[in-house]
């Protein structure tokens, strides 16, 4: 059975601070894919990244870097110089292949984040 | 691309009524997902269908619970009889194969 956790419920931080959201995974499988996405205050779920077991290469993208380590099975997102704008509930997805798709997702249960002033 | 589309965002039904959700998906996406969102068990996916067809229904509740999709632009989940306890918020999501999801904005159903 596949599980993901994130231990991290709520995190405050100020304005312009880092942060980073942790995220640990549990699978049986050798093939799987790893996802974060974010979930701002109107409620909608917004795809933000997608890693495959087989590329542990860390990612960037503008303020937002990833960090992927098969060895200690966690996927974790840093928001650099946080703005209030990234206030939501961020969760860390997986889904194994052997589904034979990539979004049949198992989802943590979310980290609430709160950027303010 | 409009995104995936779903009807209503806001639904109040009393108990016993019928409930139908609807989706529309990307257009090309061949992967269509219903998941169902709730302060108790959080995300959790119900049903999904490839290519029109469904392939893993375990997630549905009940069997009061049921899906279609009678086409690859239009998916239906329907509750009857509706109970309190399915107040959440469903949200549809639809992918090509081996790639992301991306969610609709979610249909809020409150049974009352």
């Amino acid at each position: 059975a596949q599980k993901v956790t994130q231990a991290q419920t709520e995190i405050s931080v100020v304005e312009k601070e880092d942060v980073t959201l942790d995220c640990v995974y549990e699978t049986r499988d050798t093939t799987y894919y790893l996802f974060w996405y974010k979930q701002p205050p109107s409620g909608e779920l917004v795809f933000l990244i997608r890693r495959n077991s087989f590329d542990e290469q860390n990612e960037i993208s503008g303020r937002y870097s990833w960090n992927f380590q098969k060895s200690t099975s966690s996927f974790n997102f840093t928001i650099t110089a946080s703005q209030v704008v990234d206030s939501a509930v961020y969760f860390c997805a997986l889904s194994e292949a052997n589904t034979g798709t990539a979004s049949k997702l198992t989802f943590g249960t979310g980290t609430r984040l709160q950027v303010t002033l | 691309d409009a995104g995936v589309i779903q009807s209503p965002r806001h639904e109040v039904t009393e108990m016993g009524q019928e409930v139908t959700l609807r989706c529309k998906p990307i257009s090309g996406h061949n992967s269509l997902f219903w998941y169902r969102q709730t302060m108790m068990r959080g995300l959790e996916l119900l049903i999904y269908f490839n290519n029109n067809v469904p392939i893993d229904d375990s997630g549905m509740p009940e069997d009061r619970f049921s899906a279609k999709m009678p086409n690859a632009s239009f998916s239906t989940l329907k509750i009857q009889p509706s109970e309190p306890r399915d107040s959440a918020v469903y949200f549809c999501a639809s992918s090509l194969e081996r790639t992301e999801a991306f969610f609709g904005q979610g249909t809020r159903l409150t049974v009352v």
